[in-house]
């Protein structure tokens, strides 16, 4: 069973709008989270996290936001630019238990349109 | 610094034969985690290493996979009687060692090995 959740598999959004990417998960001893970028042939790259006790965090043009109750999360991108055209990946962690392997939803393929 | 390598890049296989592949972590990583990419899915998780030890390997699918670690630097997984099911991008990434529960260590991945057994 899926326990993280990408129900959008492609987004298109045009260059410098606002680009929002979804994630729900169902474990609810997941306790951290993260995304990851991917371009093809390469490996994920880390982009940005949250721990549960917040329900925000910022870094420059990306924001992740955290609704615990609801099990969602979302990645919000603004400005967006060309090159963050890539397939993104949301992720979790049950840190509580000590494990830090991820568990990671299936992507969204994000395309920038110039 | 260089990152996680991992090799071959691309490694085509018979159905039944025996397959290694290798991966590099970070120096000073102690952490080791394997994770397996099929089409159209995220990464899967298959076993994490803490040291030379296997800490987690429930992710491993059944008995012909099997990975090792003996310096607790590369490691190698390897795969006996592939089948055509096994085909799919093998994913390697290290980290810091855990500090223990509520505390996370950020995974830096290599670029994967891409299985394809006919």
């Amino acid at each position: 069973d899926q326990q993280v959740k990408q129900n959008s598999p492609s987004l298109s959004v045009q260059e410098g709008r606002i680009s929002i990417l979804n994630c729900d998960y169902t474990n609810s001893m997941f306790d951290y989270f993260l995304w990851y970028k991917k371009y093809p042939a390469e490996g994920p790259t880390f982009l940005i996290s949250i721990s549960s006790i917040k329900d925000k965090n910022e870094d420059g043009r990306f924001t992740v936001f955290l609704n615990k109750s609801a099990k969602h999360l979302s990645l919000h991108i603004v400005p967006s630019q060309p090159g963050d055209s890539a397939v993104y990946f949301c992720a979790a962690s049950a840190t509580q238990t000590g494990a830090n392997n991820l568990f990671f939803g299936t992507g969204t393929r994000l395309t920038v349109i110039p | 610094g260089a990152g996680v390598s991992q090799t071959p890049s691309n490694k085509v296989t018979e159905k039944g034969k025996y397959v290694e592949l290798r991966c590099d972590p970070i120096s000073g990583h102690t952490a080791l985690y394997w994770y397996r990419q099929s089409l159209g899915q995220g990464p899967e998780f298959l076993i994490y290493f803490q040291g030379t030890g296997a800490a987690d390997d429930s992710g491993l699918p059944n008995d012909r996979f099997f990975a090792v670690r003996p310096e607790g630097s590369v490691s190698t997984l390897k795969i006996q009687r592939t089948e055509r099911g096994d085909s799919a991008v093998y994913l390697c990434a290290s980290s810091l060692a855990s500090r223990g529960p509520r505390s996370y260590n950020e995974q830096f991945f290599g670029p994967g090995t891409r299985l394809t057994v006919l």
